[in-house]
């Protein structure tokens, strides 16, 4: 599995679009990028995931750049039940890996 | 459907002793994952078992180790527990093991080792 890179925390206001970096320069082709969140002590829950081109479902839209170095994951209009931690993986296996130490958003009022 | 079930929830050991552990995933659902999350370690992965047979398995030494069963049930045991397995252990269950399938996390069981 690639290694990921996140920054460890970023705040976003309530209502507005939060952009969550990751990356993961080592992908190798046949590996998806995966996005988990876990709301504090609660099991992860999926968000989203992608190959190469950019997804969009209800929750989320993922942006992968041409060379798959990296991606976003946008929460278009966030609200204060989107406070979690956000975990990128990079794997081929659904993303049964070790997820890491991911992203803390605070979203603020 | 109903989500994945673990038991116990809570769970306080002392040094030494054993433990298992229990999840049932998502009727129809055939692969278990493990995972251990700790404040200082993060999720790190376990094991993962698929028609009773174990499939992959993360860095972690042989005090842990885990079955399933052919209702796709699964346990996982820590032997000799030591302080620093305290932590919330989740399971999460696909339907099979294709890349693109979700994951399905169960609220996880916490313990104390004391």
């Amino acid at each position: 599995d690639a290694k990921t890179t996140q920054p460890p925390s970023m705040d976003c206001a309530e209502g507005r679009a939060a952009n969550l970096p990751c990356n993961h320069s080592t992908i190798s082709g046949n590996e998806y990028v995966y996005w988990y969140r876990q709301i504090h002590s609660q099991g992860p829950q999926y968000i989203i995931h992608g190959l190469k081109n950019n997804e969009t479902n209800e929750m989320a839209s993922l942006i992968i750049t041409e060379d798959r170095k990296s991606s976003t994951l946008i929460l278009p209009h966030a609200t204060l039940r989107d406070t979690a931690v956000y975990y990128c993986i990079a794997a081929n296996n659904a993303g049964k890996s070790t997820f890491g130490d991911g992203t803390t958003l605070t979203v603020k009022p | 459907k109903a989500g994945v079930t673990q038991t116990p929830r809570y769970l306080i050991k002392t040094r030494g002793q054993q433990v298992t552990l229990s999840c049932s995933p998502i009727s129809g659902h055939r692969s278990v994952s493990w995972y251990q999350q700790t404040p200082g370690q993060g999720l790190q992965f376990l094991f993962e078992y698929f028609s009773e047979t174990q499939r992959n398995k993360g860095n972690f030494p042989g005090r842990f180790s885990g079955r399933q069963f052919s209702n796709s049930r699964s346990e996982m045991n820590v032997s000799t527990l030591e302080l620093g397995d305290s932590a919330l252990y989740l399971c999460a269950s696909t339907p099979g093991q294709g890349p693109t399938e979700t994951q399905y996390f169960g609220p996880g069981t916490r313990l104390l080792v004391l």
